[in-house]
């Protein structure tokens, strides 16, 4: 596709319910990065994949928080019994592999706990 | 550990003037990549400028300008001839060549005064 596309856009969910966000790089981009953005804060690191392997995923806030990209390319990250405090948007970013390429972010998925 | 800092949570410029937004950051890499975004209150998040840690010269594009002193660790970004849709959030980001991930700073809010 011609950007990053991330679904749903929106998502409600009520406290203990699982979700799963989803996320479609840009075709080619060997790097995807998952970030949490609070209301009026910068975006917080969550996890970091090169192809399918997952290098880094030392921001991710608790055990109930789980990404994979099994075949390279699409990503999930899924969310275990939700809290409110997991309400925030979810951004997903993708980019080639060298470290002097920008990312380029997807629209969000902004979830809502209730 | 947190690798990139804003300290301007806000800054207010009149339109046309110029306006500098600091980021200072912290690695022992010596293999880095800078960037800066722009997010409007839409929520996108939009490259704006990159600078290598071994550029010789300071990044330019258009009216961005980046303002890089590696000694002292800072990469503020400099806006000239402020317009009003340059009002938005700023973050600043890093890119490790270890790591290859990407951190971001808490931003500085920009408004642009008619």
């Amino acid at each position: 596709g011609a950007g990053v596309s991330q679904s749903p856009r929106y998502k409600v969910a009520k406290r203990g319910q699982d979700v799963a966000l989803r996320c479609d790089p840009i075709s080619g981009h060997v790097s995807l990065f998952w970030y949490q953005q609070a209301l009026g804060q910068g975006p917080e690191f969550l996890t970091y994949f090169q192809n399918e392997a997952q290098l880094d995923k030392s921001g991710l806030p608790s055990d109930r928080f789980f990404a994979e990209r099994p075949e390279g390319s699409v990503s999930t990250l899924k969310i275990q019994r939700t809290q409110q405090e997991d309400s925030a948007v979810y951004l997903c970013a993708s980019s080639f592999g060298q470290m002097n390429t920008e990312a380029f972010f997807g629209q969000g998925t902004r979830l809502t706990v209730v | 550990a947190q690798k990139i800092t804003q300290t301007q949570p806000g800054m207010f410029v009149q339109e046309k003037e110029a306006v500098t937004l600091d980021c200072t950051y912290d690695t022992s890499d010596p293999s880095y990549g800078l960037f800066w975004y722009k997010q409007p209150s839409s929520g996108e998040m939009i490259f704006l400028i990159y600078q290598g840690s071994y550029d010789q010269q300071n990044a330019t594009e258009g009216r961005y300008s980046l303002n890089f002193q590696k000694a002292r660790k800072s990469a503020n970004l400099v806006i000239s001839a402020s317009q009003l849709g340059d009002s938005a959030m700023y973050f600043c980001a890093m890119r490790e060549g270890r790591g290859n991930d990407m951190r971001f700073g808490a931003g500085t809010r920009l408004t642009v005064k008619p």
